[in-house]
């Protein structure tokens, strides 16, 4: 079975600063999708960053960046000059082809001005 | 490319009515799924339509239906409306291939309330 686990259930930084958001997963798949999406207090999800697993590459989206993993399974996004309209709930998810989306439980991001 | 359209976007049922929601995929998307976020629970998956089929499905009991039309528009219904299913439902599309990576995009949602 496939999991994705967000540790961080709350967070907060300030207005400029850098943050990480965690996420591992499980699975015994070698070729998958990993994605970060954000939705912010108005609730349209919105995808910020995606990754292939079968590229080393860490993807890279303007302020947004991500360090993966793979041997450890884990998937972190890294903030860049936080802005406020980054405040928002940030889920981590995984799907390889054909298959559901999984997705964690999610981590909730205030920026402090 | 319009994004993905959800209908309706409130909608306050009774317990035991049932009820329809409607999503619209973005254009030449193939595959829709379907989420019910709450806040105790987070998302929930609910099922996966690919070209009329149902591809995958959740953990939810048999009130909750889909269906998905041969322009790839999807309904979700549930009978015999519970308070439990008081919850933000939750549409996303999906050109169902490797071209774009698998990814979804989600629509704003219906807000469904039952009381």
């Amino acid at each position: 079975a496939q999991t994705v686990t967000q540790s961080q259930p709350e967070m907060s930084v300030q207005e400029a600063e850098t943050v990480t958001l965690s996420c591992t997963y499980d699975t015994s798949e070698s070729n998958y999708y990993l994605f970060w999406y954000k939705q912010p207090p108005s609730r349209q999800m919105i995808l910020v960053i995606r990754q292939e697993a079968y590229k080393q590459q860490n993807a890279t989206e303007n302020r947004f960046s991500v360090n993966f993993q793979k041997a450890a399974k884990s998937f972190s996004l890294k903030i860049s000059d936080s802005q406020l309209g980054d405040t928002a709930m940030y889920f981590c998810a995984f799907r390889y082809t054909g298959n559901q989306f999984y997705f964690g439980t999610g981590t909730s991001l205030t920026v402090i001005p | 490319k319009a994004g993905v359209t959800q209908t309706p976007r409130y909608l306050i049922k009774t317990r035991g009515q049932q009820v329809t929601l409607s999503c619209s995929p973005i254009s030449g998307h193939r595959s829709v799924s379907w989420y019910q976020q709450t806040p105790g629970q987070g998302l929930q998956f609910l099922f996966e339509y690919f070209s009329e089929t149902q591809r995958n499905k959740g953990n939810f009991p048999g009130r909750f239906s889909g269906r998905q039309f041969s322009n790839s528009r999807s309904e979700m219904n549930v009978s015999t409306l519970e308070l439990g299913d008081s919850a933000l439902y939750l549409c996303a599309s999906s050109s169902g291939t490797r071209v774009d990576q698998e990814t979804q995009y989600f629509g704003p949602g219906t807000r469904l309330l039952v009381l």
